[in-house]
């Protein structure tokens, strides 16, 4: 089983500041890496698919880039609406698997 | 437009069978993988399974495996989610999801959740 480690588990941010959040995979998963927004009480939402693909209707301040074992999702010019949890997801062999998640708290 | 919508709320006593439901809408139902992923109260999400509609294809996740039992209803566009014999640790939040079209791809609708409460 591919294991997935995300950092940090939690960050409090100010508006507009940019955040970096990294997914670490245990072994090589090309870009099958794909990442997920959920905000409190929803379900989760996709953002980035394929380690950097864009997904329409996402604002353009999310981007993802890696490929292999190390990935990063950024968001730049962080808005109080960003406040969520973040998941990485690795879709490269079975059984699929999540990061533990960070946690956005906008401050 | 494509809506993964799953049955309500449960609330159930440890030893009891229940089955959940996810009908999927406005595309074709046996043309993509449904999986299903729990999010345990406060914690992160956990890929469980996923079958395939068009011939019942089904995979587990190790942890899940004999655990529950993943099915899909072609006729009616609905999959489902059931366990034989519920214990505490089952109470969650439930989600349904699609996987796009690809072997390694992602989970592109979400349903929106159907939370198990397991409790005596």
């Amino acid at each position: 089983e591919i294991v997935l480690t995300q950092s940090p588990d939690f960050q409090s941010v100010t508006p507009k500041e940019k955040v970096t959040i990294t997914c670490r995979a245990s072994q090589s998963i090309g870009s099958s890496l794909h990442w997920y927004q959920q905000k409190p009480d929803q379900s989760p939402k996709l953002l980035i698919k394929y380690a950097s693909q864009s997904i329409s209707g996402v604002p353009s301040r999310f981007s993802g880039s890696g490929s292999g074992t190390d990935f990063t999702l950024t968001i730049n010019s962080l808005e109080a609406e960003d406040a969520a949890a973040y998941y990485c997801h690795q879709s490269s062999s079975l059984p699929y698997t999540f990061g533990q998640g960070t946690k956005l708290e906008i401050k | 437009e494509v809506q993964l919508v799953q049955s309500g709320a449960e609330v159930k006593k440890p030893g009891e069978s229940l089955k959940i439901s996810c009908k999927g809408s406005g595309y074709s139902f046996t043309s993509y993988w449904i999986g299903w992923v729990r999010q345990m109260p406060g914690k992160g999400l956990e890929w469980m399974g996923i079958i395939y509609p068009g011939d019942s294809d089904t995979r587990y996740s190790p942890s899940f495996q004999g655990q529950v039992t993943i099915s899909a209803d072609k006729s009616i566009s609905t999959a489902y989610l059931q366990w034989s014999s519920l214990k505490a640790s089952d109470t969650a939040m439930y989600y349904c999801v699609r996987r796009a079209v690809g072997a390694t791809s992602y989970f592109d609708y979400w349903g929106q959740g159907t939370l198990v409460t397991v409790s005596s």
